[in-house]
């Protein structure tokens, strides 16, 4: 069946690049998902990429598509504190439109 | 900014109760879900809703579960009878069209003593 797959944490200094990973295995998914979790708060949209495209770059934020390989990456430059968070992966199921999710990557920024 | 909003934000409820989470989604917004996050595991689809009928439910989604929208503003998800393994955060997204991006709500947080 579908599945999603990432790291479960990564730790980075406050102005570095933060990297983080997702595999999927559907490969008719259409689109591809980065949400954002603070603490306590709900899931929040980051951005989105269409499968048609390779990069997307918003801000400081650029996310990478490799559909040969279903690995998908959000980048973050000149990370903040701010950004501690769980970042979650998600595609979009190709026969309906259920999300599916990975476990979400623990990102913590040290200053 | 328009935003999906969730009621209560934390339930607590005895093993065998009843309980309705309750969601307004964003109000042009006519595809509705629910999702729950175990904690430590995935966040999970449990059921879409359109057009005051399930376009597709999950297997967790059994005969306790059910959905309603009881007026134009509110999405209801109902258990019926709780058990432990019911606890989890529940969160309830909507979509303009499907598929489409999903914006979620703040989620409740339930709680099966």
């Amino acid at each position: 069946g579908e599945d999603v797959e990432q790291s479960l944490f990564l730790s980075v200094r406050e102005g570095d690049s933060s990297v983080i990973n997702c595999t999927y295995t559907d490969s008719s998914s259409t689109y591809l998902y980065w949400y954002k979790q603070e603490p306590g708060a709900g899931l929040q949209l980051l951005t989105y990429i269409f499968s048609n495209m390779d990069m997307k770059q918003d801000q400081r934020l650029t996310v990478l598509l490799n559909k040969k390989d279903k690995h998908l990456s959000l980048r973050i430059a000149d990370t903040q504190t701010g950004d501690s968070a769980i970042y979650f992966c998600a595609e979009r199921d190709s026969q309906g439109g259920k999300l599916i999710f990975g476990q979400g990557t623990e990102l913590s920024v040290k200053p | 900014e328009p935003e999906v909003t969730q009621t209560p934000s934390h339930q607590v409820t005895q093993m065998g109760q009843e309980v309705i989470l309750r969601c307004v989604p964003i109000s042009n917004h006519l595809y509705f879900y629910w999702y729950r996050q175990i904690l430590g595991q995935k966040v999970e689809f449990l059921v879409s809703f359109y057009n005051n009928e399930i376009s597709e439910k999950s297997e967790i989604f059994d005969d306790q579960f059910s959905v309603e929208r009881p007026d134009g503003s509110n999405f209801t998800l109902k258990i019926r009878s709780t058990k432990l393994e019911d606890s989890a955060m529940y969160f309830c997204a909507s979509s303009e069209v499907m598929p489409d991006t999903q914006y979620f709500g703040p989620g409740t947080r339930l709680t099966v003593l």
